[in-house]
């Protein structure tokens, strides 16, 4: 039962750092999200996967990669971390839009 | 353009009395709405929806919201406040992008609920 998963929970990068943030869910479900969290700002969409093997941007991609290994997996690469990426990042997946979206526990990162 | 707009960042509310959170959005077609929860320190839970049929939709732990199509709006509701329903209120429609039938799930920037005792 353990629905969408995040690792790692918290991470400290040094400026120009590369990290990978891994999200895997076990529903089965077509779409994928990443977004950020940032105070006063809500939840904005990094990137978007709709299904296997596609990937699109959403409103903040740049400074940010991603891979949609499989239906299982979605990950997040920043190549080289900057301050401004500070925040939380959150993975999500869901099934169509008529279905609600479940999210990770969340990932808090800071760029030093 | 913004796709959704919550216009308190803040709302406070007497245990006890109703409180309403609200929610304006402008996609294009149908609309498909959502409301979350997150409370400190977590990740986001699903509250309740707006897909089709009935204008009043009801939810988990007692929230309800009212789609109204004239006004754009899907305000979320509730009608006695606890102390533990303090926290973080999404609204959240799908928005259509590429002009392809495809649809992404944006957020507004969030309303933060204080319910005092």
């Amino acid at each position: 039962n353990a629905g969408v998963t995040q690792t790692p929970k918290f991470q400290v990068l040094k400026t120009g750092q590369s990290m990978t943030l891994q999200c895997a869910q076990d529903m089965n479900h077509n779409s994928m999200y990443w977004y950020r969290q940032d105070p006063g700002m809500g939840l904005r969409l990094i990137y978007y996967s709709a299904s296997e093997g596609t990937t699109d941007k959403g409103e903040v991609p740049n400074g940010y990669n991603v891979s949609r290994l499989n239906k299982r997996e979605f990950s997040l690469r920043l190549e080289s971390a900057a301050p401004s990426q500070t925040s939380v990042y959150f993975c999500a997946s869901s099934e169509g839009r008529r279905n609600e979206a479940f999210f990770g526990q969340g990932t808090r990162l800071t760029v030093v | 353009a913004q796709s959704v707009a919550q216009p308190e960042d803040q709302v406070n509310v007497a245990e006890g009395n109703p409180l309403t959170v609200k929610c304006t959005y402008s996609v294009s077609g149908n609309p498909y709405l959502f409301w979350y929860v997150q409370y400190p320190n977590r990740g986001l839970q699903f509250l309740l929806k707006y897909i089709t049929g009935d204008n009043l939709v009801k939810g988990s732990y007692g929230f309800e919201a009212e789609f109204n199509k004239s006004q754009t709006s899907f305000h979320l509701k509730k009608p006695s406040a606890l102390v533990s329903d303090s926290a973080l209120y999404f609204c959240a429609p799908f928005r259509e992008y590429s002009g392809a039938g495809s649809y992404q799930l944006t957020f507004g920037k969030g309303t933060k609920l204080s319910v005092i005792p």
